[in-house]
């Protein structure tokens, strides 16, 4: 029962430094999704992904980078980290681009750059 | 200007007490959904509202979507302390939109035993 899986939960990165967050779905979905969630706030768009090859930016896609080479796998990758990209990072995924079906969300990476 | 407006940002109450959240926007949605999400965790879906003036029921909480589907409310009776979380409110904005949703800004809720 393993939803949407997301590593590493914690990681602290110095300026400068890559990395890439991993998402794992295992309900087939083709809809997925990147947010962030600054302290206090609402989540924003980072990117998204109808199906495997397709993928498109959402509101904050500056300084990311994702690829969806399988239906299952949804990574997102840093360049060059930023103290503004400090914040909690959730994937997610639903069966329909309806609005009516629900989000699955993972239980996100909280990463701190400094 | 963000797209949703929730209101209040915060609110800490006592256990027993009824409290009502707004979402509000300029904007007509064709359908309105309510998250919880509790700390260290990911928002996990309540409901979903795709009618004007519809009215949900899950146990001690009552949603709303306004007739023009403008603004939603949700009502929570007699607070328990496990409903404490952040309560968000979000919406596929657009014409193609792929369900992309646009978040509002959160409802912090606490409640005190």
């Amino acid at each position: 029962n393993a939803g949407v899986t997301q590593t590493p939960k914690f990681r602290i990165l110095k300026i400068g430094q890559s990395m890439t967050l991993q998402c794992a779905q295992d309900m087939n979905h083709n809809y997925m999704y990147w947010y962030r969630q600054d302290p206090g706030m609402g989540l924003k768009l980072i990117y998204y992904s109808v199906g495997a090859g397709i993928t498109d930016k959402g509101e904050v896609p500056n300084g990311y980078n994702v690829s969806r080479s399988t239906t299952e796998d949804f990574p997102l990758r840093l360049e060059l980290a930023a103290p503004s990209q400090t914040s909690v990072y959730f994937c997610a995924s639903t069966s329909t681009g309806t609005g009516i079906q629900p989000q699955h969300f993972g239980d996100g990476t909280r990463l701190s750059i400094l | 200007t963000q797209l949703l407006e929730q209101s209040p940002q915060f609110l800490s109450i006592q256990e027993g007490e009824n409290l009502t959240v707004y979402c509000n926007s300029s904007s007509v949605f064709s359908s309105l959904q309510w998250y919880r999400q509790e700390p260290g965790e990911g928002p996990v879906l309540l409901v979903t509202v795709v009618t004007g003036g519809e009215v949900k029921k899950l146990k001690r909480l009552t949603f709303q979507f306004g007739d023009a589907r403008k603004d939603s409310s949700l009502h929570i009776t007699a607070a328990q302390p496990g409903d404490t979380g952040l309560y968000l409110c979000a919406v596929v904005a657009g014409g193609t939109s792929y369900g992309k949703l646009t978040f509002g800004q959160g409802t912090i809720l606490t409640v005190h035993p």
